[in-house]
C-alpha cells in the first residue's frame, strides 16, 4: 500500500510564474490536506478537501492561492504569480475518513519550492 | 495567535536516557492531540495520540501525558535512541478539521 505521493519533490520558479503541486492519497483515502511550513516554523493548515468539495480553506491565502481535488486524479495547489514569499515546504496529508480529531493523517514527503 | 507552543527549540539528551518534550496549548476547545516526528527532507510521521478524555497513553518506548487544567502535554521517551534523533510536532484538533501544528522541537541524541 503505497503512502502518500507527492510531486514534484523540488520546484523552482521565477517570480510571477505558477507553482503547481500534485498529491495523490493513500489507497482508500478520500481527504486530502495541505499545510506549509516557513523555514524554522511548523506546519500551517492551509486547505482541507474532499473529493470535488473544498471542506475548509480558512488557512489558504485568499489571493493567488487554490486547491482542488477532481473526481479522478490528484489534488492538486496551485499558486499564481509566485513571490519569493512563497517559498518553503509544502506537504500533503491524507486520511481514510476526515473524522478530524480521530483521524491520523498520513503525510507525504513534500514539495520543496524556491521562488528566484 | 499561537494556539498550540513548543518552547524549546532543541533538546539534547545522552542514549538511553528520558526524553521530556512539551508542548502548551491556549485553547480550551482543543479535544485530541497528538505528536508526529520528523526525519529531513521527509513528511511527518504520526507518533502517538492522546484523547482529551484521558489523561495518559502508552505506546511502547513512547508515553504521552495530559494535563488539562494547565493546558499542557508532554511527550517521553524512554530509553532515548540515537534514531530518536527528529524534530517533534506537537498537534492539536477541536473537533473540526483543522489540525494546529506547534514550531516543533530538535531533539538530539547523543551516543
Amino acid at each position: 500500500n503505497a503512502g502518500v505521493m507527492q510531486n514534484p519533490r523540488h520546484l523552482v520558479r521565477r517570480r510571477g510564474q505558477e507553482a503547481r503541486l500534485r498529491c495523490s492519497p493513500m489507497k482508500g483515502h478520500s481527504h486530502v490536506y495541505w499545510y506549509r511550513q516557513l523555514p524554522e516554523e511548523g506546519l500551517k493548515f492551509m486547505v482541507y478537501l474532499q473529493k470535488e468539495n473544498i471542506i475548509d480553506e480558512s488557512g489558504m491565502p485568499k489571493e493567488r492561492f487554490s486547491a482542488e481535488f477532481p473526481k479522478e486524479g490528484p489534488s492538486i495547489l496551485r499558486i499564481q504569480q509566485v513571490v519569493r514569499g512563497d517559498s518553503a515546504a509544502y506537504f500533503c496529508a491524507s486520511s481514510p475518513t476526515g473524522a478530524s480529531g480521530t483521524d491520523t493523517q498520513y503525510f507525504g514527503p513534500g514539495t520543496r519550492l524556491t521562488v528566484l | 495567535d499561537q494556539q498550540v507552543k513548543q518552547n524549546s527549540p532543541s533538546l539534547s539528551v545522552q542514549e538511553g536516557r528520558i526524553s521530556i518534550l512539551n508542548c502548551d496549548y491556549t485553547n480550551s476547545m482543543f479535544d485530541y492531540f497528538l505528536w508526529y516526528k520528523k526525519y529531513p527532507a521527509e513528511g511527518p510521521t504520526f507518533l502517538i495520540s492522546i484523547s482529551s478524555i484521558k489523561d495518559k497513553n502508552e505506546d511502547g518506548r513512547f508515553t504521552v501525558f495530559l494535563n488539562k487544567s494547565a493546558k499542557h502535554l508532554s511527550l517521553h521517551i524512554v530509553p532515548s535512541q540515537p534514531g530518536d534523533s527528529a524534530v517533534y510536532f506537537c498537534a492539536a484538533s477541536a473537533g473540526g478539521f483543522k489540525t494546529i501544528f506547534g514550531a516543533g522541537t530538535r531533539l538530539f541524541v547523543k551516543a
